[in-house]
């Protein structure tokens, strides 16, 4: 059965730190993979998905990146972390329309 | 208009209730639905697909109006452990979860 692995899951930051949030997937092959974000009170906001190695869509402008060095892992970073950034940061793959998530980061930026 | 919309409540409903909920959706193009629950502070976990000819799962019944453009969830002999946040999701394109819309959910309490 596939799983996926996501981590830290609580972290907490400085502004203008950097960021690295790892999300490996198992069990699947080739799967497409999201990150997103849940902000308090608010829905859940796709921020970048991936169809394969190395290619990567971003849905909205902002302070992170996202890469896709092997087929299975996806990462989400940032440079220079904002208050804003603040959030509970959701991985997840999916093979056709169904999303199957991570367990999340909290990331908190102070 | 936002794209999915759900009253977020909270529903404060007493265990062994029924329990009923709607979402609506803007883009009537909509091709995919789901229902997802979410406890506190984890991640959404699906709960079930929604077809057009409704479907049900146990206690747990969806049902899609196309024409009204919503969905529903309902929940029979509800249980405590049923209490968690319930997303609306939509699929609006090419049938990639990156078509997916998220609502920002419905609250429910079971009280016992």
């Amino acid at each position: 059965s596939q799983t996926i692995h996501q981590w830290p899951a609580t972290l907490v930051q400085p502004v203008g730190s950097p960021l690295s949030l790892e999300c490996t997937v198992e069990g699947t092959s080739n799967p497409n993979l999201y990150w997103y974000r849940q902000a308090a009170g608010r829905g859940l906001q796709l921020l970048f998905y991936s169809v394969g190695i190395g290619q990567i869509s971003s849905e909205v402008p902002q302070n992170l990146s996202a890469s896709r060095p092997q087929d299975r892992q996806f990462i989400l970073s940032s440079k220079k972390l904002l208050l804003s950034d603040s959030g509970f940061y959701l991985c997840a793959w999916s093979i056709g329309a169904e999303a199957f998530f991570g367990q999340g980061t909290r990331l908190t930026v102070v | 208009r936002k794209e999915v919309e759900q009253d977020p409540g909270p529903f404060n409903v007493p265990e062994g209730a029924t329990v009923a909920f709607n979402c609506t959706y803007s883009n009537s193009a909509s091709q995919s639905f789901f229902w997802y629950r979410q406890d506190c502070r984890k991640e959404p976990k699906l709960l079930m697909s929604v077809y057009s000819s409704g479907n049900e799962d146990g206690r747990f019944t969806a049902q899609l109006n196309r024409a009204s453009q919503y969905i529903s969830l309902l929940i029979r002999d509800s249980k405590l452990s049923d209490s968690a946040t319930y997303l609306c999701v939509v699929g609006n394109s090419g049938g990639g979860a990156d078509g997916l819309t998220f609502g920002k959910g419905t609250h429910l309490i079971i009280q016992p």
